[in-house]
């Protein structure tokens, strides 16, 4: 069954440095997604992108993120300068398509586990 | 205000009883959904529910939508010690694309 990969498993950096969290959604999924989770606490939205470009961002997703497809299959999320509140698990997700009236399921990876120092 | 809480925050049943979940949300929706998370683990899909339907299984889950109350609950029979595990509602609000989680239910099954 086909699934979304995310690498690395477990990323720590120190405070200040850029880090790339990848994933590789399901290969016919159209809209891509980045969620990130506090330890303890929720699931919460970072970012979509559909067509090469954000279709909807929440206030976390500042000037320090990023996200880009820069190829055919990887998507990635940059935080350029990281701070220890960002220290999270981030989770990628993938979804078919969406349509007015229709939505499906987003399928999410494991997740990359970010620890800031 | 808070868009999918989850009751009871933790629950913990014998094996082979069954296990009920609520959600409860603040704005319309296009959709409902729920999800596991094992301890530290990635987040796996279990079903989804539109706002035009008021029920739905799969295998052993039964899943419930009131849109009138903004409610939904997830019902797991006959549980196993596999089912432990956090689970999470998430809805889609109209015009949206995101999910937005509630706080979720740790569910524990003692064998």
């Amino acid at each position: 069954e086909p699934e979304v990969t995310q690498t690395p498993s477990h990323q720590v950096t120190q405070m200040g440095q850029e880090v790339i969290l990848r994933c590789v959604p399901i290969s016919n999924h159209l809209y891509f997604y980045w969620y990130r989770q506090i330890l303890g606490q929720k699931v919460e939205f970072l970012v979509s992108f559909y067509n090469n470009e954000i279709s909807e961002k929440s206030e976390i997703f500042d000037d320090q993120f990023s996200v880009e497809r820069p190829d055919g299959s990887n998507f990635t999320l940059k935080i350029r300068s990281t701070k220890l509140e960002d220290s999270a698990m981030y989770f990628c997700a993938s979804s078919p398509t969406v349509g007015p009236g229709l939505y499906y399921e987003q399928y999410f990876g494991p997740g990359t586990r970010l620890t800031v120092t | 205000s808070q868009q999918g809480e989850e009751d009871p925050q933790a629950l913990s049943i014998q094996e082979g009883e069954n296990a009920t979940m609520n959600c409860s949300y603040k704005t319309s929706i296009n959709n409902l959904q729920w999800y596991r998370q094992n301890s530290g683990r990635g987040l796996v899909h279990l079903i989804l529910i539109r706002s035009n339907e008021r029920e739905k299984h799969s295998g052993r889950l039964r899943v419930t939508l009131d849109t009138s109350k903004k409610s939904s609950s997830l019902l797991i029979t006959a549980s196993r010690a596999a089912d432990t595990a956090s689970y999470f509602c998430a809805t889609i609000i109209q015009g949206a694309q995101k999910l937005v989680f509630g706080q979720g239910t740790r569910l524990t099954i003692n064998p």
